[in-house]
């Protein structure tokens, strides 16, 4: 059973636009999350976390929104650019009485069109 | 930023051959080291989590005996795939965490390598 999904395999934004991807848990203990960025043959590369006791997190064209509630997180990306396109996974974690075991979605691949 | 290598990138082997896959962090040490497998299409899978100097403990469903996971120094983690068979070929990436005492330290992951077992 998955505890961290991404239900849409695949995103299509044009450039200068906003990309939104979406990530749902299942899990209520989780308390920190991930972005990863992932181009075919590499390994993922760390984008922006947020944990818990937020909502919302930026880094420059990154923003990540958490609603616990809704177990519930979304990775904006605004404005996009086509060197954005490449796989989004989103992970969780628990941040305490864990090594950091990162337990990731299915990804979804976002294309940035020119 | 910090940087973790895997090597080889890719290998292609026989099947009932060993093969060994090296993760290893180049400007930090890395307490704890990951390894994850991909299958196309698929979530990265945490195989083990491996800490210096002590036995590396592996996830519900991995066999321990299969996939032997060596974490000799705060560097250098392998994972020798023994015996291997067609339906181990995958993409195996390992990751490395800084040597923090938070569970939430960001961990660094390697380019992976291609397994195909022939």
């Amino acid at each position: 059973d998955q505890q961290v999904k991404q239900n849409s395999p695949s995103l299509s934004v044009q450039e200068g636009r906003i990309s939104i991807l979406n990530c749902d848990y299942t899990n209520s203990m989780f308390d920190y999350f991930l972005w990863y960025k992932k181009y075919p043959a590499e390994g993922p590369t760390f984008l922006i976390s947020i944990s818990s006791i937020k909502d919302k997190n930026e880094d420059g064209r990154f923003t990540v929104f958490l609603n616990k509630s809704a177990k519930h997180l979304s990775l904006h990306i605004v404005p996009s650019q086509p060197g954005d396109s490449a796989v989004y996974f989103c992970a969780a974690s628990f941040s305490w009485g864990s090594q950091g075991n990162l337990i990731f979605g299915k990804g979804t691949k976002l294309s940035v069109k020119p | 930023g910090a940087v973790v290598s895997q090597h080889p990138s890719w290998v292609i082997c026989k099947s009932g051959t060993s093969v060994k896959i090296e993760c290893r962090s180049l400007d930090f040490q890395a307490t704890t080291m990951f390894w994850y497998r991909q299958f196309p299409k698929q979530s990265l899978m945490l195989m083990a989590t491996s800490n210096e100097g002590s036995k590396a403990t592996y996830e519900q469903g991995v066999e321990k005996d299969k996939f032997l996971i060596n974490h000799a120094s705060l560097t250098l983690s392998t994972l020798t795939v023994t015996s291997a068979h067609p339906e181990d070929s995958s993409f195996y990436i390992c990751s490395a965490k800084t040597s923090g005492r938070m569970s939430t330290d960001t961990q660094y992951f390697g380019p992976g390598t291609r397994l195909t077992v022939l």
